[in-house]
């Protein structure tokens, strides 16, 4: 079966960057998501990258790819406090009609 | 803008009732999704339709029905709420990436 592997918890400097990893199983993912929950609230799709990317960027946020490994990163550069919140990394499972499967979440704290 | 709307952000319910959470989507998706969330362990599926009347058992679906009678409208139904069902529960709806609800807080007691 799937299985979507995240550390727990990072707390980081404003100002400094921020890496969360990940690992997955399925290595027919088509696609590997990221999303963000900001306290109290649902996720919000922050960004994907397509499985045969390395790498995507997206202003602040940097997308890594390694499919040899299974290993997904999400580097946030010049971290702000508006990002604290919990991070989860999700695969696209091929059977089940576009089923996602998600880790446990990352939750990421900035200090001031 | 796929929105997503749970019909309630906070319920609480006493044991043996049953509860109904609706979740609504403006978008003509076909895919629609819950999800409970409990701390440590992240996301967790319990049911999801890709189609009018149609339905799939995710990995926990003890103890939860659903009904998809309208294709914008996904529920679940609690058919004798137990206090191990207090969570966060997430609709969520699209096809490669979703779009989730606000959730409903619930808490059973």
């Amino acid at each position: 079966g799937e299985d979507v592997e995240q550390s727990l918890f990072l707390s980081v400097r404003e100002g400094d960057s921020s890496v969360i990893n990940c690992t997955y199983t399925d290595s027919s993912s088509t696609y590997l998501y990221w999303y963000k929950q900001e306290p109290g609230a649902g996720l919000q799709l922050l960004t994907y990258i397509f499985s045969n990317m390395d790498m995507k960027q997206d202003q602040r946020l940097t997308v890594l790819l390694n499919k040899k490994d299974k290993h997904l990163s999400l580097r946030i550069a010049d971290t702000q406090t508006g990002d604290s919140a919990i991070y989860f990394c999700a695969e696209s499972i091929l059977y089940g009609n576009n089923r996602l499967a998600f880790g446990k979440g990352n939750q990421v704290v900035v200090i001031p | 803008d796929v929105k997503v709307t749970q019909s309630s952000r906070y319920l609480v319910k006493r044991t043996g009732e049953k509860v109904f959470l609706e979740c609504v989507q403006d978008m003509d998706h076909e895919n629609m999704f819950w999800y409970r969330q409990d701390p440590g362990l992240g996301l967790r599926l319990i049911y999801f339709s890709y189609d009018v009347k149609m339905k799939e058992k995710g990995d926990i679906p003890e103890g939860y029905s659903v009904s998809r009678e309208k294709k914008e409208r996904f529920s679940l139904i609690l058919e004798s709420a137990s206090t191990n069902q207090t969570s966060m529960y997430l609709c969520a709806t699209g096809a490669e990436g979703y779009t989730f609800g606000s959730g409903t807080r619930l808490t059973v007691v």
